[in-house]
């Protein structure tokens, strides 16, 4: 079975700390993507990656950014948190091309105090 | 820009009844369209997608979805649905342009299941 790790399950941090959510993938995936998902919003997507050091915005990269050093892992960054980043967080991955499916980590809960 | 709209943010059902839930999208180009599901504290997983082809999709645990291109529409439904189904349901829309597999996601729809 494909799967995807992320690093934590459930993270505290203060303002202004800067926070790293590691996700790693164990088949290969060329693609990467980090998404948040917020009661009544459902998923929206963060930044992706097609390949090792390729990354490209998605719909809401503002505050955060991303590294993708080696294929199987993927880091979602955020500089310099704030109480509007509290949120869970999913890390997906999927073979190359289109209409193939996504697989999802089990999330981070991310709470910034 | 694609969008996907879910149009019950909540679906409250017997065991054993049938469920409807609702998934429109809006987009210019052609479309791929997928619904996953969450189960209480697990990540989400594919339930079914619809690339080409037959309209009617099913899934391996009875549910279906019907692309209906005129209506911009793929409702998923069960004609019985059990406790164990109680999850949270997400259509999710791909161009047909599109590379690398990005997904544009609606809102969600929980479905709660009581005996």
């Amino acid at each position: 079975d494909v799967k995807v790790t992320q690093s934590s399950r459930y993270l505290v941090k203060r303002t202004g700390e800067k926070v790293f959510l590691e996700c790693v993938q164990d088949m290969d995936h060329e693609n990467m993507f980090w998404y948040r998902q917020d009661p009544g919003l459902g998923l929206r997507l963060i930044y992706f990656s097609y390949d090792v050091k390729m990354k490209e915005k998605g719909d809401i990269p503002e505050g955060y950014s991303v590294s993708r050093e080696k294929k199987e892992r993927f880091s979602l960054i955020l500089e310099s948190a704030s109480t509007n980043q509290t949120s869970m967080y999913l890390c997906a991955s999927s073979e190359g091309g289109r209409r193939e499916k996504l697989f999802f980590g089990s999330g981070t809960q991310l709470s910034v105090l | 820009a694609q969008s996907v709209t879910q149009l019950d943010s909540q679906v409250p059902v017997f065991e054993e009844a049938p469920v409807e839930l609702r998934c429109n999208y809006s987009s210019s180009v052609s479309v791929y369209l997928f619904w996953y599901v969450q189960y209480p504290n697990q990540g989400l997983q594919l339930l079914l997608k619809y690339l080409s082809g037959s309209t009617l999709v099913e899934s391996i645990n009875g549910f279906e979805a019907e692309f209906n291109k005129s209506q911009t529409s793929f409702h998923l439904r069960k004609p019985s649905v059990h406790i164990s189904d109680t999850a949270e349901y997400f259509c999710a829309v791909q161009a047909g342009g599109t590379s690398y597999g990005k997904l544009t996601f609606g809102q969600g729809t929980i479905l709660t299941v009581h005996p």
